[in-house]
């Protein structure tokens, strides 16, 4: 069964303190791993597209890697404004054009002043 | 990438009655969807609209219960039919665009329904 798992579920922050947040699969085949930032009351916001292992994407403070059974990804010199849950979503071949995205539970970040 | 937007944001609404909510993108895609997110969980597909065929709906979702109407290229609809206090959830559309690496898939802002 395709599952996504994160960790930690809850993660809090010196600013400027940085760490990793860490989503596990396991998948019959990847056809691309999604990383999402949300904002409560608001829809996921994109932030990464990663399709094979070894890549790697970066966007300001955050950086999104790729392995054949994890991704991780890295907040370097964390703000508060970096406050959200993100969300990693993996999207199997098995699932053909449905276009069906299965996604972990979160990872809530707080980052303190 | 896609700008999506979607009425109502939230409604308050009675058991047993439907409502309706409108997915709008500002450009033309192949392929929309409708996630359900229920409170403190994360999100699961209900249906992938594709314009001009049928829905097609996951497993523990079904037509009576979530017809979904994709007019044409821009736009959905699905409603939340016979409602009961377990339809209480976020509804988000979502749709895949075509890009360099191939493809990303971007959310609306979601609906908030409760159900009273």
């Amino acid at each position: 069964e395709d599952q996504v798992t994160q960790s930690p579920e809850a993660l809090r922050l010196q600013e400027g303190e940085s760490s990793s947040l860490n989503c596990s699969y396991t998948v019959s085949g990847l056809r691309g791993l999604f990383w999402y930032r949300q904002d409560p009351g608001k829809g996921p916001e994109f932030l990464f597209t990663l399709y094979s292992a070894g890549e790697e994407k970066e966007k300001e403070r955050l950086k999104a890697t790729l392995t054949k059974k994890e991704s991780f990804l890295h907040i370097t010199a964390p703000k508060p404004e970096d406050s959200a849950t993100y969300l990693c979503a993996v999207h199997p071949y098995g699932s053909g054009n449905t276009g069906k995205l299965i996604f972990g539970q979160g990872t809530t970040l707080q980052v303190k002043p | 990438s896609a700008v999506i937007s979607q009425k109502p944001s939230r409604d308050i609404c009675q058991r047993g009655t439907s409502l309706t909510i409108q997915c709008q993108v500002d450009s033309q895609v192949t392929m929309m969807f409708w996630y359900r997110q229920q409170p403190g969980q994360s999100l699961t597909l209900i249906a992938t609209a594709n314009q001009g065929s049928e829905a097609t709906y996951e497993s523990g979702f079904v037509i009576d219960k979530f017809p979904i109407s994709r007019p044409n290229l821009t736009f959905s609809t699905l409603t939340v039919s016979n409602m009961s206090p377990e339809d209480s959830s976020i509804y988000l559309c979502s749709v895949e665009v075509p890009s360099g690496n191939p493809y990303e898939q971007y959310f609306g802002p979601g609906t908030r329904l409760t159900v009273t």
